[in-house]
Protein backbone atom coordinates (compact mmCIF):
# COMPACT_ATOMS: atom_id res chain seq x y z
CA UNK A 1 0.00 0.00 0.00
CA UNK A 2 1.15 3.24 -1.32
CA UNK A 3 1.62 5.75 2.07
CA UNK A 4 -0.22 8.72 -0.16
CA UNK A 5 -2.63 7.28 -2.14
CA UNK A 6 -4.41 9.71 -4.93
CA UNK A 7 -6.61 9.14 -8.16
CA UNK A 8 -4.11 9.53 -10.94
CA UNK A 9 -7.19 10.63 -13.13
CA UNK A 10 -7.58 12.24 -15.48
CA UNK A 11 -10.36 13.64 -13.97
CA UNK A 12 -12.67 16.04 -16.35
CA UNK A 13 -15.08 18.57 -15.71
CA UNK A 14 -16.95 21.22 -17.28
CA UNK A 15 -16.01 25.10 -16.41
CA UNK A 16 -18.05 26.28 -13.42
CA UNK A 17 -18.43 22.72 -12.31
CA UNK A 18 -16.94 21.29 -8.59
CA UNK A 19 -13.98 19.63 -8.83
CA UNK A 20 -13.72 17.11 -6.06
CA UNK A 21 -9.73 15.55 -5.64
CA UNK A 22 -9.27 12.75 -2.77
CA UNK A 23 -6.73 11.38 -1.33
CA UNK A 24 -5.80 8.88 1.53
CA UNK A 25 -2.67 8.17 3.41
CA UNK A 26 -1.50 5.43 5.92
CA UNK A 27 0.63 7.38 8.54
CA UNK A 28 -1.83 7.69 11.21
CA UNK A 29 0.07 9.65 12.87
CA UNK A 30 0.50 12.18 10.36
CA UNK A 31 -0.15 15.71 11.38
CA UNK A 32 0.27 18.17 8.37
CA UNK A 33 -1.59 17.63 4.68
CA UNK A 34 -0.53 19.85 1.59
CA UNK A 35 -2.44 20.32 -1.25
CA UNK A 36 -0.02 21.71 -4.14
CA UNK A 37 -0.74 22.53 -7.43
CA UNK A 38 1.22 21.55 -10.46
CA UNK A 39 1.01 22.73 -14.32
CA UNK A 40 3.00 20.98 -16.98
CA UNK A 41 6.37 22.00 -17.12
CA UNK A 42 6.64 23.70 -14.28
CA UNK A 43 7.37 22.82 -10.07
CA UNK A 44 4.65 22.84 -7.60
CA UNK A 45 2.99 25.39 -5.84
CA UNK A 46 1.15 25.55 -2.53
CA UNK A 47 -2.56 26.02 -2.63
CA UNK A 48 -3.38 25.10 0.83
CA UNK A 49 -2.48 23.68 3.72
CA UNK A 50 -5.06 21.84 6.88
CA UNK A 51 -4.11 20.72 10.04
CA UNK A 52 -7.24 19.94 12.09
CA UNK A 53 -10.05 17.95 11.25
CA UNK A 54 -12.73 19.73 9.51
CA UNK A 55 -13.07 22.46 6.62
CA UNK A 56 -11.05 25.08 5.56
CA UNK A 57 -11.95 27.51 2.44
CA UNK A 58 -9.61 29.29 0.77
CA UNK A 59 -11.40 31.48 -2.17
CA UNK A 60 -12.98 29.09 -4.31
CA UNK A 61 -10.79 25.95 -2.80
CA UNK A 62 -12.07 24.19 0.00
CA UNK A 63 -9.60 21.33 2.04
CA UNK A 64 -11.49 18.77 4.09
CA UNK A 65 -9.74 16.47 6.30
CA UNK A 66 -10.90 13.58 8.31
CA UNK A 67 -7.66 11.91 10.26
CA UNK A 68 -9.58 8.67 11.59
CA UNK A 69 -11.15 8.00 8.38
CA UNK A 70 -6.80 8.97 7.20
CA UNK A 71 -8.89 11.22 3.83
CA UNK A 72 -8.15 14.66 2.47
CA UNK A 73 -9.86 15.93 -0.04
CA UNK A 74 -9.98 19.18 -1.81
CA UNK A 75 -13.10 20.83 -3.48
CA UNK A 76 -12.32 23.51 -6.19
CA UNK A 77 -15.22 25.39 -6.63
CA UNK A 78 -16.73 27.37 -9.93
CA UNK A 79 -13.76 25.33 -12.17
CA UNK A 80 -11.51 27.37 -14.48
CA UNK A 81 -9.65 26.48 -17.33
CA UNK A 82 -6.60 28.06 -15.74
CA UNK A 83 -7.27 25.16 -12.65
CA UNK A 84 -6.29 22.23 -15.20
CA UNK A 85 -3.61 20.83 -13.86
CA UNK A 86 -2.15 18.36 -11.53
CA UNK A 87 -2.72 18.31 -7.87
CA UNK A 88 -0.56 16.77 -5.46
CA UNK A 89 -1.55 15.61 -1.99
CA UNK A 90 1.67 16.06 0.79
CA UNK A 91 1.34 14.46 4.15
CA UNK A 92 3.93 15.18 7.10
CA UNK A 93 4.92 11.91 8.13
CA UNK A 94 6.07 10.84 11.26
CA UNK A 95 9.35 10.15 9.58
CA UNK A 96 10.04 13.93 9.93
CA UNK A 97 9.33 14.10 6.04
CA UNK A 98 6.96 14.75 3.50
CA UNK A 99 5.19 12.20 1.60
CA UNK A 100 3.54 13.31 -1.85
CA UNK A 101 1.47 11.10 -3.70
CA UNK A 102 1.38 10.67 -7.86
CA UNK A 103 -1.11 13.35 -7.89
CA UNK A 104 -4.31 13.69 -9.99
CA UNK A 105 -4.51 15.45 -13.21
CA UNK A 106 -7.21 17.83 -13.35
CA UNK A 107 -9.12 18.93 -16.43
CA UNK A 108 -11.68 21.84 -16.51
CA UNK A 109 -13.24 22.09 -20.63
CA UNK A 110 -14.18 25.45 -21.60
CA UNK B 1 11.02 38.22 -0.23
CA UNK B 2 12.82 36.02 -3.23
CA UNK B 3 12.08 32.50 -3.95
CA UNK B 4 14.24 29.32 -4.18
CA UNK B 5 16.47 29.14 -6.56
CA UNK B 6 17.82 26.41 -8.70
CA UNK B 7 20.78 25.86 -10.99
CA UNK B 8 21.48 25.07 -13.56
CA UNK B 9 17.61 24.68 -15.46
CA UNK B 10 18.72 22.45 -17.73
CA UNK B 11 21.39 20.25 -17.95
CA UNK B 12 22.43 17.44 -20.57
CA UNK B 13 24.99 14.78 -19.39
CA UNK B 14 26.30 11.52 -20.80
CA UNK B 15 26.15 8.35 -18.41
CA UNK B 16 29.14 7.64 -16.35
CA UNK B 17 29.59 11.47 -15.58
CA UNK B 18 28.79 12.67 -12.52
CA UNK B 19 26.52 16.34 -11.84
CA UNK B 20 26.09 18.96 -9.30
CA UNK B 21 22.88 20.50 -8.52
CA UNK B 22 22.45 23.73 -6.51
CA UNK B 23 20.16 25.22 -4.08
CA UNK B 24 19.72 28.75 -2.43
CA UNK B 25 16.29 28.52 -0.01
CA UNK B 26 14.03 31.39 0.58
CA UNK B 27 15.67 33.86 2.81
CA UNK B 28 15.48 32.43 6.67
CA UNK B 29 14.71 28.98 5.70
CA UNK B 30 16.98 26.52 7.40
CA UNK B 31 15.66 23.40 6.26
CA UNK B 32 16.16 22.27 2.46
CA UNK B 33 14.40 19.55 1.08
CA UNK B 34 15.45 17.50 -2.12
CA UNK B 35 13.29 15.68 -4.68
CA UNK B 36 13.44 13.64 -7.65
CA UNK B 37 10.27 13.78 -10.19
CA UNK B 38 9.67 11.53 -13.00
CA UNK B 39 6.41 10.40 -14.89
CA UNK B 40 6.65 7.28 -13.65
CA UNK B 41 7.44 7.58 -10.09
CA UNK B 42 5.84 10.80 -8.97
CA UNK B 43 7.99 12.78 -6.49
CA UNK B 44 10.45 11.03 -4.88
CA UNK B 45 11.93 12.18 -1.87
CA UNK B 46 16.15 12.45 -1.96
CA UNK B 47 16.95 13.92 1.44
CA UNK B 48 16.35 16.61 3.39
CA UNK B 49 19.28 19.29 5.12
CA UNK B 50 19.20 21.34 8.03
CA UNK B 51 21.69 23.37 9.69
CA UNK B 52 24.57 21.40 7.46
CA UNK B 53 23.53 17.77 8.37
CA UNK B 54 21.42 15.61 6.54
CA UNK B 55 18.46 14.98 9.02
CA UNK B 56 16.70 12.95 6.59
CA UNK B 57 17.15 10.35 3.75
CA UNK B 58 14.70 8.83 1.08
CA UNK B 59 15.84 5.26 -0.83
CA UNK B 60 17.93 6.91 -3.22
CA UNK B 61 21.40 4.27 -3.71
CA UNK B 62 24.44 6.41 -2.47
CA UNK B 63 25.48 7.96 -5.63
CA UNK B 64 23.01 10.66 -4.44
CA UNK B 65 24.50 12.46 -2.18
CA UNK B 66 23.70 16.48 -0.72
CA UNK B 67 25.17 18.76 1.53
CA UNK B 68 23.94 21.99 3.12
CA UNK B 69 26.23 25.09 3.76
CA UNK B 70 26.43 27.66 6.88
CA UNK B 71 23.92 30.06 4.47
CA UNK B 72 21.68 27.57 4.28
CA UNK B 73 22.05 27.10 0.27
CA UNK B 74 22.63 23.05 -0.47
CA UNK B 75 23.83 21.43 -2.90
CA UNK B 76 23.54 17.62 -4.54
CA UNK B 77 25.38 15.43 -6.25
CA UNK B 78 24.92 12.44 -8.69
CA UNK B 79 27.80 10.28 -9.61
CA UNK B 80 28.41 7.63 -12.41
CA UNK B 81 24.81 8.79 -14.01
CA UNK B 82 22.49 6.48 -15.61
CA UNK B 83 19.98 6.80 -18.14
CA UNK B 84 17.03 5.82 -15.25
CA UNK B 85 18.36 9.49 -13.41
CA UNK B 86 16.80 12.10 -16.19
CA UNK B 87 14.56 13.86 -14.52
CA UNK B 88 13.49 17.28 -12.96
CA UNK B 89 15.28 17.63 -10.01
CA UNK B 90 13.40 19.59 -7.46
CA UNK B 91 14.79 21.62 -4.10
CA UNK B 92 12.43 23.13 -1.51
CA UNK B 93 12.49 25.08 1.46
CA UNK B 94 10.90 25.80 4.48
CA UNK B 95 11.72 27.36 7.83
CA UNK B 96 12.94 24.80 10.01
CA UNK B 97 10.95 21.24 9.32
CA UNK B 98 10.54 19.43 6.37
CA UNK B 99 6.75 18.93 7.64
CA UNK B 100 5.82 22.25 7.67
CA UNK B 101 4.95 23.89 4.31
CA UNK B 102 7.39 23.71 1.83
CA UNK B 103 8.02 25.79 -1.09
CA UNK B 104 9.62 24.50 -4.41
CA UNK B 105 12.45 25.72 -6.55
CA UNK B 106 12.00 25.78 -10.27
CA UNK B 107 13.54 22.41 -10.85
CA UNK B 108 16.48 21.33 -12.44
CA UNK B 109 15.74 19.36 -15.78
CA UNK B 110 18.52 16.70 -16.04
CA UNK B 111 19.06 15.02 -19.57
CA UNK B 112 21.07 11.55 -19.23
CA UNK B 113 22.35 10.10 -22.64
Amino acid sequence: QKEVEQNSGPLSVPEGAIASLNCTYSDRGSQSFFWYRQYSGKSPELIMSIYSNGDKEDGRFTAQLNKASQYVSLLIRDSQPSDSATYLCAVGSNNNDMRFGAGTRLTVKP
Amino acid sequence: KAGVTQTPRYLIKTRGQQVTLSCSPISGHRSVSWYQQTPGQGLQFLFEYFSETQRNKGNFPGRFSGRQFSNSRSEMNVSTLELGDSALYLCASSLANSQETQYFGPGTRLLVL
